[in-house]
């Protein structure tokens, strides 16, 4: 069983320019969702894709968008990048429709904005 | 809205003392309850749910719907439970999408 993977693992910006953040979920799953974790703070929800929509989200500006693709890998991307946008970017994948169903964490890509 | 609270940043206690980590929740109506973990250096995990009543690694909580209280329990602590603790909420049937809390630091000293 292959666990959550996200690349890249670091990434430097400058401010203004667009990231492109990856996630393959884990085997057999097919929901994933993106959380944003700032220095000090607990995962914010940013969305979640379920059958290549999006379903559900949290309180992000439209700036942040993604895609979920027919093998349920994922991509989170962020235009016009500002310096709050620095943090550690989290990828969990779940099994939607299964009882007790629980989220698989990636290990996070951490995104320098300078 | 939902919003989760851990008031501890940093809970430090003796091997072998009992450990409380405290969690209030605030939800319009009947969420779903969960304690993760993310020992050093690896990813975050779950370690307990309200719905399965489990102990984990010794670990219990129990959902106090009056007090809005998912308090984290265990009689003895371990060095190896030195981690930290994160309580989180979803909606009820609602996919795992979770409301984080900001986390306890749990230290367990010899």
């Amino acid at each position: 069983e292959t666990g959550v993977t996200q690349s890249p693992t670091h990434l430097i910006k400058t401010r203004g320019q667009q990231v492109t953040l990856r996630c393959s979920s884990q085997s057999g799953h097919n929901t994933v969702s993106w959380y944003q974790q700032a220095l000090g703070q607990g995962p914010q929800f940013i969305f979640q894709y379920y059958r290549e929509e999006e379903n559900g989200r949290g309180n992000f500006p439209p700036r942040f968008s993604g895609l979920q693709f027919p093998n349920y890998s994922s991509e989170l991307n962020v235009n016009a990048l500002e310096l709050d946008d620095s943090a550690l970017y989290l990828c969990a994948s779940s099994l939607r429709g299964a009882r007790n169903t629980e989220a698989f964490f990636g290990q996070g890509t951490r995104l320098t904005v300078v | 809205a939902q919003r989760v609270t851990q008031p501890e940043k940093l809970l430090s206690v003796f091997k072998g003392a009992p450990v409380e980590l405290k969690c209030n929740y605030s939800y319009s109506g009947s969420p779903e309850l969960f304690w993760y973990v993310q020992y050093s250096r690896q990813r975050l995990q779950l370690l307990l749910r309200h719905i399965s009543r489990e102990s984990i690694k010794g670990f219990t909580a129990d959902l106090n719907k009056g007090e809005t209280s998912f308090h984290l329990k265990k009689p003895f602590a371990q060095e190896e439970d030195s981690a930290m603790y994160y309580c989180a909420l979803s909606p009820t049937g609602g996919g795992n999408k979770l409301t984080f809390g900001t986390g306890t630091q749990l230290k367990v000293e010899l």
